[in-house]
């Protein structure tokens, strides 16, 4: 079935500083990406959608100066958080959808765990 | 906003069906009825979709109601491993985001 291989599972870093997170799809094409975060105790909050090659388009609210997407290839998209804070702290997850692989639903990724200290 | 609602928690016993229901009563024709779960500290896991007719596959049965305006997820015989979120999301077949609600928060007891 389809996979998706996100990396880092859980990342440390001081505050001020930045951190890239990769979402990778293995073994299909990922045509669209979806960027998700999720606070403890709550749902998973939809922050941007990536196509390849494009510009991500963000919700409302999300600031896109501070969270950088980049889908440059059909496997690959990565969310960089910009001069991260402790209300940053989070748990950011990626969902793919593309052609062939599967006809259903998104495949999401396993999290990361970001904590800013 | 999510376009579902789902009780926020429900219990369960091992070996017992599970039985989730989701409101949906402002469903478009072309949107399907999908169902998440979420393990804890894991990403989602799609489980099963359908449009309106009932859908079976290994791991659960979606019902859809004739008017679509709610549906209801079965787990035939719940293990203590399917303790989770789980979420009821309506969307357009084809591309289109996911938008998650609050979820029903399934507990699976020995």
């Amino acid at each position: 079935g389809a996979v998706v291989s996100q990396h880092p599972s859980r990342v440390i870093c001081k505050s001020g500083t930045s951190v890239k997170i990769e979402c990778r799809s293995l073994d299909f094409q990922a045509t669209t990406m979806f960027w998700y975060r999720q606070f403890p105790k709550q749902s998973l909050m939809l922050m941007a959608t990536s196509n390849e090659g494009s510009k991500a388009t963000y919700e409302q609210g999300v600031e896109k100066d501070k969270f950088l997407i980049n889908h440059a290839s059909l496997t690959l998209s990565t969310l960089t958080v910009t001069s991260a804070h402790p209300e940053d702290s989070s748990f950011y997850i990626c969902s793919a959808a593309g052609t062939g692989g599967f006809g259903y639903g998104y495949t999401f990724g396993s999290g990361t765990r970001l904590t800013v200290v | 906003d999510a376009k579902t609602t789902q009780p926020p928690s429900m219990d369960c016993a091992e070996g017992r069906a599970a039985n989730l229901p989701c409101n949906h009563s402002t469903i478009s024709g072309n949107e399907y009825v999908y169902w998440y779960r979420q393990i804890h500290s894991q990403g989602p896991q799609y489980i099963i979709h359908g449009l309106k007719n009932n859908e079976t596959n290994e791991m659960a049965s979606l019902i859809i109601t004739e008017d679509r305006k709610s549906s209801t997820l079965i787990l035939p015989h719940a293990t203590l491993r399917d303790t989770a979120v789980y979420y009821c999301i309506v969307r357009v077949d084809q591309g289109g985001k996911l938008i998650f609600g609050q979820g029903t928060e399934l507990s699976v007891k020995p």
